[in-house]
């Protein structure tokens, strides 16, 4: 079946190295991805997006590449800060006019001092 | 947050209870989703709203029941639920033809 998954659940990283978060996806329809950051005793908050004519996006600090041969989308995060520490997911939606998304189960992010 | 807000926040109720979320978005957008957190599993789509009207019903059972007065507010009433339905309830809404979502701080629901 369809689905949006991580490829770990706990990702431990010290403080100024960068990290990464991987996603796989099956669907090859899809054709907009998105990375969320969630906070204990938070919603989720918009990191960066991706549309799948692209492979490759930076923001502040993050990078969202995306490949598409291999189902494959990954979050870069550069000098990771305690900040940073949260569950983070990635999803996907294609376009059927409702842009309903599909959510990852999600990695935790630790930053250690 | 003041983009999507919900109340309340924390809610205990019985199995014969009724109550309602409530959530409303200050950011003009015209389409609303509730979703469903549980503990250790993906975030759940339950319902989508566009421009008021009910666009999507994710099979979710019928003592969940959404309403949408209008596009800034959105409701979810809930009536003998039972304790598997104790999760995060999320609510979030985008504008018209946006791909992106704004989530609100989420209702954590116990059903004892």
């Amino acid at each position: 079946g369809e689905s949006v998954g991580l490829h770990l659940p706990t990702l431990s990283v010290q403080e100024g190295d960068n990290s990464i978060i991987n996603c796989a996806y099956s669907n090859s329809a899809s054709d907009y991805f998105i990375w969320y950051k969630q906070e204990s005793g938070k919603g989720p908050q918009f990191i960066i997006d991706i549309r799948s004519n692209m492979d490759k996006r930076q923001g502040q600090r993050v990078t969202v590449l995306l490949n598409k041969t291999v189902k494959h989308l990954s979050l870069q995060i550069a000098a990771t800060q305690p900040g940073d520490s949260a569950v983070y997911f990635c999803a996907e939606s294609r376009d059927t006019g409702r842009r309903a998304l599909t959510f990852g189960s999600g990695t935790r992010l630790q930053v250690q001092p | 947050e003041t983009g999507v807000t919900q109340t309340p926040r924390h809610l205990v109720m019985g199995m014969t209870n009724k109550k309602s979320l409530k959530c409303e978005q200050h950011l003009g957008h015209n389409a609303m989703y509730w979703y469903k957190q549980s503990a250790k599993k993906p975030l759940e789509l339950m319902f989508v709203y566009s421009l008021e009207e009910r666009v999507e019903n994710n099979s979710v059972p019928s003592r969940f029941s959404p309403e949408c007065p209008n596009s800034s507010h959105l409701f979810l009433h809930l009536h003998t639920l039972q304790p598997e339905d104790s999760a995060l309830y999320l609510c979030a809404s985008s504008a018209q033809g946006a791909d992106e979502q704004y989530f609100g701080p989420g209702t954590r629901l116990t059903v004892t």
